[in-house]
């Protein structure tokens, strides 16, 4: 059964102090892995989307990264407007009996950044 | 461009109603997911339309039910509420489905007294 981890649940951070979010996978076939940011009450912004391991992307202070079983979200220097919930999903390839094709969401990280 | 729109925003609903959620994808978007995001179990997939038809469906009820029109706008129902239904329903498009990025709308508050 396809599946996605996420940890930790929450992270306090100082404002500038970097850090990363993890997001471990289990997939009959990845066809892709994406993070979102979601704000109370809003629906998923996208942020990224990784498809092979060694990829990555960046945008403003966010880098994602992936391998093989897991993929990491680096924070760096974070502002409080960063703070929200970052939410890792998968997607799994048709015909299996998995995802199908849908997206596998983690529960996500909640994080909080203090000035 | 303009985003994902679902209508309406909030809702309340007594048990045993039914309801009805609207969601307009992206323009040229021709893929629709509905997913159902509740504190305890986070976002969990309802079922996706491409070109009017259903191509997947997740682990719910036959209670809940959708459609997609001609022009990729899409409807979901929910019949015979119960309490256990109160959610925020999200609306995904994206051009294919498949390896491609899915925007999310600004989803529907249910809440079923």
């Amino acid at each position: 059964e396809d599946q996605v981890t996420q940890s930790p649940e929450a992270l306090r951070l100082q404002e500038g102090e970097s850090s990363s979010l993890n997001c471990s996978y289990t997939v009959s076939g990845l066809r892709g892995l994406f993070w979102y940011r979601q704000d109370p009450g809003k629906g998923p912004e996208f942020l990224f989307t990784l498809y092979s391991a060694g990829e990555e992307k960046e945008k403003e202070r966010l880098k994602a990264t992936l391998t093989k079983k897991e993929s990491f979200l680096h924070i760096t220097a974070p502002k409080p407007e960063d703070s929200a919930t970052y939410l890792c999903a998968v997607q799994g390839t048709l015909n299996y009996g998995g995802s199908q094709g849908n997206l596998i969401f983690g529960k996500g990280t909640k994080l909080s950044v203090k000035p | 461009k303009a985003g994902v729109t679902q209508t309406p925003r909030y809702l309340i609903k007594t048990r045993g109603q039914q309801v009805t959620l609207s969601c307009s994808p992206i323009s040229g978007h021709r893929s629709v997911s509905w997913y159902q995001q509740t504190p305890g179990q986070g976002l969990q997939f309802l079922f996706e339309y491409f070109s009017e038809t259903q191509r997947n469906k997740g682990n719910f009820p036959g209670r809940f039910s959708g459609r997609q029109f001609s022009n990729s706008r899409s409807e979901m129902n929910v019949s015979t509420l119960e309490l256990g239904d109160s959610a925020l329903y999200l609306c995904a498009s994206s051009w294919t489905g498949l390896n491609t990025e899915a925007f999310f709308g600004q989803g529907t508050r249910l809440t079923v007294v």
